[in-house]
């Protein structure tokens, strides 16, 4: 079984500085690791993954993610966050080799950035 | 078409009415998910759907009621539902149902049972 844990619900933050989402993850098999961003009254929009290779990965709107297998995290950073980053962040992960795709959630960070 | 588009985005229904959720998505996508998201909580997996058979059912209540007509379209009927079946209902595709394939979400059926 696999289980996600986001230990910031909130992350209160100032425009223009760096920001980290925590999440760190248990499984008893290989995963692979996401990040999704809900924005209010929206669904879920794909934000980045990892599923091999490099480490790091990075999506077009400035966030990076870090895979470290050894501290089982995947920690989302943005050097300089804008108003518009306000919403809730959910990581993710999925099973390798699982006969369907099934996708356990964190319970969600609200990235709250003030002016 | 890159969207998963669910209908309707508002529903208020009394506990003895019966109603559908739709969703459809025409990129090709063999799996399909429905999840329950109450308020300030992740969503929950509650169907999953892959090549139009039903492969996962979270034990979820008889009272949801999934139908897969064909690749494209995913609906969720409800019948005799309760006040805390009230939640945003999300539709999820993935390009094939393995993992690593990312979902596409829809933006949400945001349903109220009085």
């Amino acid at each position: 079984a696999q289980s996600v844990t986001q230990l910031d619900s909130q992350v209160p933050v100032f425009e223009e500085a760096p920001v980290e989402l925590r999440c760190n993850y248990s499984s008893s098999v290989s995963v692979y690791l996401f990040w999704y961003v809900q924005y209010p009254n929206q669904g879920l929009q794909l934000l980045l993954k990892y599923l091999s290779g490099s480490t790091l990965v990075e999506s077009i709107n400035g966030f990076e993610a870090e895979f470290n297998k050894s501290q089982t995290s995947f920690h989302l950073r943005k050097p300089s966050v804008h108003i518009s980053d306000t919403a809730e962040y959910f990581c993710a992960v999925s099973p390798l080799g699982g006969a369907t795709n099934k996708l356990i959630f964190g319970t969600g960070t609200l990235l709250a950035v003030q002016p | 078409d890159t969207e998963v588009t669910q209908t309707p985005k508002h529903l208020v229904m009394g506990m003895t009415n019966k109603k559908s959720l739709k969703c459809e998505q025409h990129m090709g996508h063999r799996a399909m998910y429905w999840y329950k998201q109450k308020a300030k909580k992740p969503p929950e997996l509650m169907f999953v759907y892959s090549y139009e058979k039903l492969s996962i059912n979270e034990s979820v209540p008889s009272r949801f009621s999934p139908e897969c007509p064909n690749s494209s379209l995913l609906n969720l009927h409800l019948h005799a539902l309760q006040p805390e079946d009230s939640a945003l209902y999300l539709c999820a595709s993935s390009q094939t149902g393995q993992g690593g394939d990312g979902y596409t979400f829809g933006s949400g059926t945001r349903l109220t049972v009085v």
